[in-house]
């Protein structure tokens, strides 16, 4: 089983800050790698597929980059409505493994 | 924008059957696409539990396999999820997703993402 990793677990920023959130997969999964936003009591919604792709509606201030085992889920500029908890997700094969999580929190 | 909408009983009992329906609206499912279930528990996170293609193909998570079955009824635009001999263990965040897949060939299939999430239902297993 592929095992994702995300740090840190906790990360309190102020609006307007760059937020910089970390995922690595115990093997390569190439670029099958999506990000999902989760608010509470709402489903995932789906921000970044392919690892660098943002899915529609998304905005540009969200950015994924990375292949491999490393990758990077960035927004460039924090909004009000961006704190939530962050996972990431390899589809490499049909588990798709999810990580545990990282929660933006307002500092 | 598609919807989904889980549905079904927030309580069960320990070794009885976990049923949960998903509805699906603004989209067909016998179009296309796979359709899933996950689950997400404090202590586990987030686990995919298995998908169904319209035309009936099932893939099951091997720790759950013996346990699970996913089925598509077209006619009603929905598909369920059957979870025998639940215990404590299985008390999660039950949330229905489609999942977009790419095909290779005639026979070969890769999973990819889920790109629309229902808001999920939680399910407490307990006597």
């Amino acid at each position: 089983e592929i095992v994702m990793t995300q740090s840190p677990a906790t990360l309190s920023k102020s609006p307007g800050e760059r937020v910089t959130l970390s995922c690595r997969a115990s093997q390569s999964v190439s670029s099958n790698l999506a990000w999902y936003q989760q608010k509470p009591g709402q489903g995932p919604r789906l921000l970044i597929y392919g690892g660098s792709t943002r899915a529609t509606g998304i905005p540009a201030r969200f950015s994924g980059s990375g292949s491999g085992t490393e990758f990077t889920l960035t927004i460039s500029s924090l909004q009000s409505e961006d704190f939530a908890v962050y996972f990431c997700q390899q589809y490499n094969n049909w588990l798709g493994t999810f990580g545990q999580g990282t929660k933006v929190e307002i500092k | 924008q598609v919807q989904l909408q889980e549905s079904g009983p927030g309580l069960v009992k320990p070794s009885e059957t976990l049923s949960l329906t998903c509805a699906v609206s603004q989209y067909s499912i016998s179009t296309d696409y796979h359709w899933g279930w996950i689950r997400q528990s404090p202590g586990k996170g987030l686990e995919w539990i298995g998908s169904i293609y319209h035309r009936g193909g099932t893939y099951y998570t091997p720790s759950l396999k013996s346990r699970v079955t996913i089925s598509v009824d077209t006619s009603k635009n929905q598909f369920s999820l059957k979870l025998s001999s639940v215990t404590a263990a299985d008390t999660a965040v039950y949330y229905c997703a489609r999942r977009v897949y790419k095909r290779l060939t005639t026979t070969i299939i890769v999973p990819q993402w889920f790109d629309y999430w229902g808001q999920g239902i939680l399910v407490t297993v307990s006597s």
